[in-house]
């Protein structure tokens, strides 16, 4: 069965640059949540959406981080001017709904964003 | 504010050995707690999670934790360690404000030796 994907797997930027960055979450799932993962570091928090809109942008680090999800299904995590600092292992899950009962999250493998 | 702390980042086990992985949290509310696995190249896998019910909580793959409200402690076991158990193992906490996303430890990497 078709888990969350992410796209791509791997990203090598240069400093300054913009990048996207891609999630498939399974299909049906209204939730979807993005995680930051540094080296040696549990996943951070970015932000969640419930459908089409951001319920939680907590967070997101600063304003060069931004996140869609236009349709409800697929998300993109955006990130403006990178930075050496944004290195890491960004995931993304997601889950059948969120709100006042728990459900699980299906996490993607992620994709390696390289700051150079 | 909600947090969790892994003693240990590293945990080396024989196998057939028992695994015992620690995990103590703060929270200002009643917690719920999970422990994830994270393969080399794979997400992140749910093994179990707390939500106030049972407070000996059994998962996949024969792990278990107990939560124990005095201690703050949410430790993951399992009786016998197989090579295949070899992993991140990362303890998380639910965050405050009504939804249930985890707030992550640290990670403890788990190494099985033949």
């Amino acid at each position: 069965g078709a888990g969350v994907s992410q796209t791509p797997s791997n990203k090598v930027t240069e400093k300054g640059k913009y990048v996207e960055l891609r999630c498939d979450p399974i299909s049906g799932h209204t939730a979807l949540y993005w995680y930051r993962q540094s080296l040696g570091q549990g996943p951070e928090f970015l932000i969640y959406f419930q459908g089409t809109g951001a319920a939680d942008d907590s967070g997101l680090p600063n304003d060069r981080f931004f996140a869609v999800r236009p349709e409800g299904s697929v998300s993109t995590l955006k990130i403006q001017r990178t930075e050496r600092g944004d290195s890491a292992v960004y995931l993304c899950a997601s889950s059948p709904n969120s709100g006042s009962s728990y459900n699980e999250q299906f996490f993607g493998p992620g994709t390696r964003l390289t700051v150079l | 504010a909600q947090s969790v702390t892994q003693l240990g980042s590293h945990v080396s086990v024989s196998e057939g050995a028992l695994v015992l992985l620690r995990c103590n949290y703060s929270s200002s509310v009643p917690p719920y707690l999970f422990w994830y696995v994270q393969y080399p190249n794979q997400g992140l896998q749910l093994l179990l999670k707390y939500t106030s019910a049972a407070t000996l909580v059994k998962g996949i793959n024969g792990f278990e934790a107990e939560f124990k409200k005095s201690e703050t402690s949410f430790h993951l076991t399992k009786p016998s360690a197989h090579m295949s158990d070899a992993a991140e193992y990362f303890c998380a906490v639910r965050r405050a404000g009504g939804s249930y996303i985890p707030t992550f430890g640290r990670g403890t990497s788990l190494i099985v030796h033949p």
